[in-house]
């Protein structure tokens, strides 16, 4: 079945950097678009990154652009997001997600499967 | 920038009655709105794509309606595991970010 296992988070200090990493498993990795989706402490959804499914069209939320980076491995389907200059603000729950449909087919605005997601809590 | 207003932010209810969610957006989105199941300690789970497709695994007594600015999430016999958190989730083609909804609590008495 189609699966998304997050893996990278931890605690670190402001000011420093993680790299968060997503396997994928159960469908074709290089045909989907992949996102990835925050959750702080007793808060809702925030969309943090996008990177489509050749790896070439990147874009990010106001909130990490310059800090952050985006990027996908389609030889060992797997998704990245290198974190740089982190703050407290950044901790949270991290999702990394797929695009309801693939490439080349109609539109999808959804998001389905959803991984289990990693913390990240930034504290000195 | 797309902003979506969800209301009210905490509905409580008594198994069976009828729970009515609403999603507003700041401008005209289409149907590209979706909704999202969320319970304490879980993963979100789609529920409706498109604004009115039932996702596979959601009960029929879940639906969605609604294009445009205003869109409706109904809930129409509450159970008790419907109590969650609901989202409203807004994508379009370019540019490809994504917007969320600030959340609906469905506490069921």
């Amino acid at each position: 079945q189609v699966q998304l296992e997050e893996s990278g988070g931890g605690v670190v200090q402001p000011g420093r950097s993680l790299t968060l990493s997503c396997a994928a498993s159960g469908f074709t990795f290089s045909n989907f678009g992949m996102h990835w989706v925050r959750q702080a402490p007793g808060k809702g959804l925030e969309w943090v990154a996008v990177v489509s499914n050749d790896g070439n069209t990147k874009y990010y939320a106001d909130s990490v652009k310059g800090r952050f980076t985006i990027s996908r491995d389609n030889s060992w389907n797997t998704l990245h997001l290198q974190m740089n200059g982190l703050r407290a603000a950044d901790t949270a729950v991290y999702y990394c997600t797929r695009e309801g449909r693939a490439f080349g087919e109609l539109f999808s605005a959804w998001f389905d499967p959803w991984g289990q997601g990693t913390r990240v809590t930034v504290s000195s | 920038e797309i902003v979506l207003t969800q209301s009210p932010a905490t509905l409580s209810l008594s198994p069976g009655e009828r729970a009515t969610l609403s999603c507003r957006a700041s401008q005209s989105v289409s149907s590209y709105l979706a909704w999202y199941q969320q319970k304490p300690g879980q993963v979100p789970r789609l529920l409706i794509y498109d604004a009115s497709n039932r996702a596979t695994g959601t009960p029929a007594r879940f639906s969605g309606s609604g294009s445009g600015t205003d869109f409706t999430l109904t809930i129409s016999s509450l159970e008790s595991e419907d109590s969650a958190v609901y989202y409203c989730q807004h994508r379009d083609k370019w540019p490809p970010g994504a917007t969320f909804g600030g959340g609906t609590k469905v506490e069921i008495k």
